[in-house]
């Protein structure tokens, strides 16, 4: 089966721009995540969705965020503006079930100048 | 809340050396425990995982016992290989505090030399 798959696989953008990410999910998953690793620390969640809706969107760091997942199928994350912190690996993954593991995309490096 | 403590690395070993990465976690329920592993250039992938107190996941020849009296995952091989020079990271998944979110350690960077 075709893996997660995320485009761009690198974005660099200037400060106050907007860059759209996307996540395509295994077909049937209808749990997809989005995470981010800034500066080499720890993966950090942003959100979830179950089918189409947002089960849980706590880790959404600010207002300048906006993920959709419309039809419950491939997803995008919006950066609008950009700032230099939102720099780093924006990570999507899915899963079938909601606790046996994920798999996840190669990622998005995004990279704010 | 929960959190996932990892040693740092860069962890540097020589080919067929025993690897140790040490975790430990903190949460209030029963959280299932994984190990994730990113190749250069890769996404993370799966590498093991451990649903309840006691269970041994592996895989590839690694290997991870959930230890609920530590609190502890540590991961473990016998003979590294140059191949297993990645990122590891520990997580944990809690439903019962922390909903589906999966929460990271901050990842072991190992170098495996020939």
């Amino acid at each position: 089966e075709a893996g997660v798959t995320q485009f761009p696989s690198h974005s660099v953008i200037e400060k106050g721009q907007t860059v759209t990410l996307r996540c395509d999910p295994i077909s049937g998953h209808d749990n997809l995540y989005w995470y981010r690793r800034v500066m080499g620390k720890e993966i950090k969640f942003l959100l979830h969705f179950v089918k189409e809706s947002k089960q849980d969107e706590s880790g959404m760091p600010n207002n300048r965020f906006l993920a959709e997942r419309t039809g419950g199928t491939y997803s995008t994350l919006k950066v609008q503006p950009a700032e230099l912190e939102d720099s780093g690996v924006y990570f999507c993954a899915s899963s079938q079930v909601e606790r046996g593991g994920y798999t996840f995309g190669s990622g998005t490096r995004l990279t704010v100048v | 809340g929960d959190s996932v403590t990892q040693m740092e690395g860069p962890v540097t070993l020589s080919e067929e050396a025993f690897l140790t990465i040490n975790c430990t976690y903190t949460a209030t329920g029963y959280p299932s425990l994984f190990w994730y592993v990113q190749y250069p250039g890769e996404g993370l992938q799966l590498l093991l995982k451990a649903t309840k107190a006691d269970d041994k996941g592996s895989n590839k020849g690694f290997e991870a016992t959930y230890r609920k009296e530590t609190t502890s995952f540590h991961l473990e091989k016998g003979s590294v290989q140059v191949s297993d020079s990645a990122v590891y990271f520990c997580a944990l998944s809690d439903p019962g505090t922390g909903g589906f979110k999966t929460i990271f350690g901050a990842g072991t960077r190992l170098f495996v030399k020939a």
